[in-house]
């Protein structure tokens, strides 16, 4: 059974540091492995999607790696802001068609002013 | 861009009642799935459909049930709420393996 896991749970950093949010899975048998950011009380937005056949993809300040034969992501947020204060998850897709996602709780992130 | 709305933001409900929670979507997306997302646990998949009338259970589809009768709309079902449903719900919909979101409904029974 697939299992995803997020380190860390939560994360405070002063504007404007680099960070990295960690995510690992247990099985490599993956589609794709996303990256969301959820807001307090809001829904999900995918911020990056990574094929199983790609290493990394980039939008803006953030990129995002994908070691599938470890089982390892990362997501790297470049010169933090306030504004990226948000719980951000990890999720994989499997299962036969590729079609059901396995998320991982999630790291809370505070970026202080 | 891709429209998921779910009928309700905020949902008070009593011990013993029957729940609609209805979710919506313009993509003409195939799949549709219902996840609850409870701190530390994550999101967990209550059930999903890959078409009209079909319908496939998650990790979690105990004490629910679902209802697609037209492609754009997916129905999660509490027959008979208990406190332990108390969650946030979240629908989603997408065409091979990328989904996308809805706000969420908070969904309180007392």
């Amino acid at each position: 059974k697939q299992e995803v896991t997020q380190i860390p749970a939560a994360l405070s950093v002063p504007e404007g540091e680099n960070l990295v949010l960690n995510c690992s899975f247990t099985d490599s048998a993956i589609y794709n492995l996303q990256w969301f950011r959820q807001d307090p009380g809001k829904g999900l937005t995918s911020l990056l999607l990574i094929q199983s056949s790609q290493r990394e993809q980039t939008s803006g300040r953030l990129n995002a790696s994908l070691d599938k034969s470890s089982g390892r992501s990362t997501l790297y947020i470049a010169a933090s802001q306030p504004g990226d204060s948000a719980t951000y998850l990890c999720a994989v897709a499997c299962g036969e068609y590729g079609n059901k996602l396995v998320f991982g709780a999630g790291t809370i992130l505070r970026v202080k002013s | 861009d891709v429209k998921v709305t779910q009928s309700s933001r905020y949902l008070v409900k009593r011990t013993g009642e029957k729940v609609f929670l209805e979710c919506v979507q313009d993509m003409d997306h195939e799949n549709m799935f219902w996840y609850r997302q409870d701190p530390g646990l994550g999101l967990r998949l209550i059930y999903f459909s890959y078409d009209v009338k079909m319908k496939e259970k998650g990790d979690i589809p105990e004490g629910y049930s679902v209802s697609r009768e037209k492609k754009e709309r997916f129905s999660l079902i509490l027959e008979s709420a208990s406190t332990n449903q108390t969650s946030m719900y979240l629908c989603a919909s997408g065409r091979g393996n990328e989904q996308f979101f809805g706000p969420g409904t908070r969904l309180t029974v007392l």
